[in-house]
């Protein structure tokens, strides 16, 4: 099946600062890309739709400036986490869909501390 | 057996058995569903899917019932193996002003030698 490469696998950051995390499909062009966000021992919580080229469209009770989406090409996808909190701490996740099928990256552990 | 606590359910199998996972979506309108199984720190990985218009697709191993009436997707593992231990997910693909992949709660399956 298709690639998606997520960077970094895990961070650590102190409180007040961003951190970029990328999603990459590697053998396809992906006009969506889809960023969650997992806590422990729960289901994938859909956070944002990203379209290349325009605004992403984010769920509802998902704080679009604090979580800055960005899909500049057909390859790549960027979510910032923006002045990180603690409660910040979450399993990233993104996905790339290639027609019907969804791939997903393998995710980036965020330690906000 | 299972068990449901405050978060994933579980589901407990000899090896050898065959498990039965069950999921209940959502949004009638969805017209694609999947099945994924996530292990410990990594991504969703592809199972098997399944589009609106069947009720059943079987795989290697795997098979996937589809039951629109009450809104139910089921996922059978014939013979379980230690390796099929894992958190498997159904997700629907919802439609509407921009399709997009929702997931639901999930199970831990957890199978014994």
């Amino acid at each position: 099946g298709a690639v998606v490469s997520q960077h970094p696998s895990w961070v650590i950051c102190k409180s007040g600062t961003s951190v970029k995390i990328e999603c990459r499909s590697l053998d396809f062009q992906a006009t969506t890309m889809f960023w969650y966000r997992q806590f422990p021992k729960q289901s994938l919580m859909l956070m944002a739709t990203s379209n290349e080229g325009s605004k992403a469209t984010y769920e509802q009770g998902v704080e679009k400036d604090k979580f800055l989406i960005n899909h500049a090409s057909l390859t790549l996808s960027t979510l910032t986490v923006t002045s990180a909190h603690p409660e910040d701490s979450s399993f990233y996740i993104c996905s790339a869909r290639a027609s019907r099928e969804a791939f997903f990256g393998q995710g980036t552990r965020l330690t906000v501390v | 057996g299972e068990s449901v606590g405050l978060h994933l359910p579980t589901l407990s199998v000899q090896e050898g058995d065959n498990s039965i996972i069950n999921c209940a979506y959502s949004n009638s309108a969805s017209d694609y569903f999947i099945w994924y199984k996530q292990e410990s720190g990594k991504g969703p990985q592809f199972i098997i899917d399944i589009r609106s218009n069947m009720d059943k697709r079987q795989g290697q191993r795997v098979t996937v019932l589809l039951n629109k009436t009450v809104k139910h997707l089921s996922l059978q593992i014939a013979a379980t193996q230690p390796g099929d231990s894992a958190v498997y997910f159904c997700a629907e693909n919802m439609k509407g002003g921009s399709e997009k992949l929702v997931f639901g709660k999930g199970m831990k399956l957890t199978v014994n030698p």
